[in-house]
């Protein structure tokens, strides 16, 4: 059984640009949830995706943005990057919304 | 809104010891709350998972309690190593799906 993945492992980036995040979720699993980690926080909820649908959405702006392809993987895109944008950003699947959570070893995003 | 609160900060404790981490919720309608170890700079791992009906789970040397009607829910580690040194993160499932994380409990197990 594979588990979650994300790619890639880090990233740079420049204010202003945009920047697309990739996650695999763990085999058999329909739903994928994103959360950004700030250092020394929580996780913070962005949005969950079931069968290709969003299914739920955090206090994020529009510029954060995300699809689930048929095999279930997942992307997230953030536009316009900003200094605060810097984080990890975490995927997790699971069986469905409300079940276990399995989360991936994360992309940490710096934004300079 | 749903507020996740986990004190201690920061716990240091000698190898051997048993230890209890804590965790309170303001909002009792939860379909689960997970407890999750994260360790510097990597993803979180799941360690347990407690379903709204029920009063706890365990796990080799851990044992997690649910109280839904107070908001509390503790994690009990027996014997602690230096390998438990790590971030202990609790986290509910309301209604919405999504998962509510405290700030997390940084704990450091000294040999």
């Amino acid at each position: 059984e594979t588990g979650v993945t994300q790619s890639p492992t880090h990233l740079i980036k420049t204010r202003g640009q945009q920047v697309t995040l990739r996650c695999s979720s763990q085999s058999g699993h329909n739903t994928v949830s994103w959360y950004q980690q700030a250092l020394g926080q929580g996780p913070q909820f962005i949005f969950q995706y079931y069968r290709e649908e969003e299914n739920g959405r955090g206090n994020f702006p529009p510029r954060f943005s995300g699809l689930q392809f048929p095999n279930y993987s997942s992307e997230l895109n953030v536009n316009a990057l900003e200094l605060d944008d810097s984080a990890l950003y975490l995927c997790a699947s699971s069986l469905s919304g409300v079940g276990e959570q399995y989360f991936g070893p994360g992309t940490r995003l710096t934004v300079t | 809104k749903q507020e996740v609160t986990q004190i201690p900060a920061a716990l240091s404790v000698p190898e051997g010891e048993n230890l209890v981490l804590n965790c309170s919720f303001t909002d009792s309608a939860i379909y689960n709350l997970q407890w999750f170890r994260q360790d510097p700079g990597k993803g979180l791992t799941s360690l347990l998972l407690i379903q709204s009906s029920q009063r706890e789970q365990t796990s080799g040397r851990l044992n997690a309690s649910l109280d839904k009607s107070s908001g509390r829910s503790t994690l009990y580690i027996a014997a602690s190593q230096p390998g438990d040194s790590a971030t202990y993160l609790c986290a509910v499932c309301g209604a919405n799906s999504k998962l509510t994380f405290g700030k997390g409990i940084t704990l450091s197990v000294r040999p």
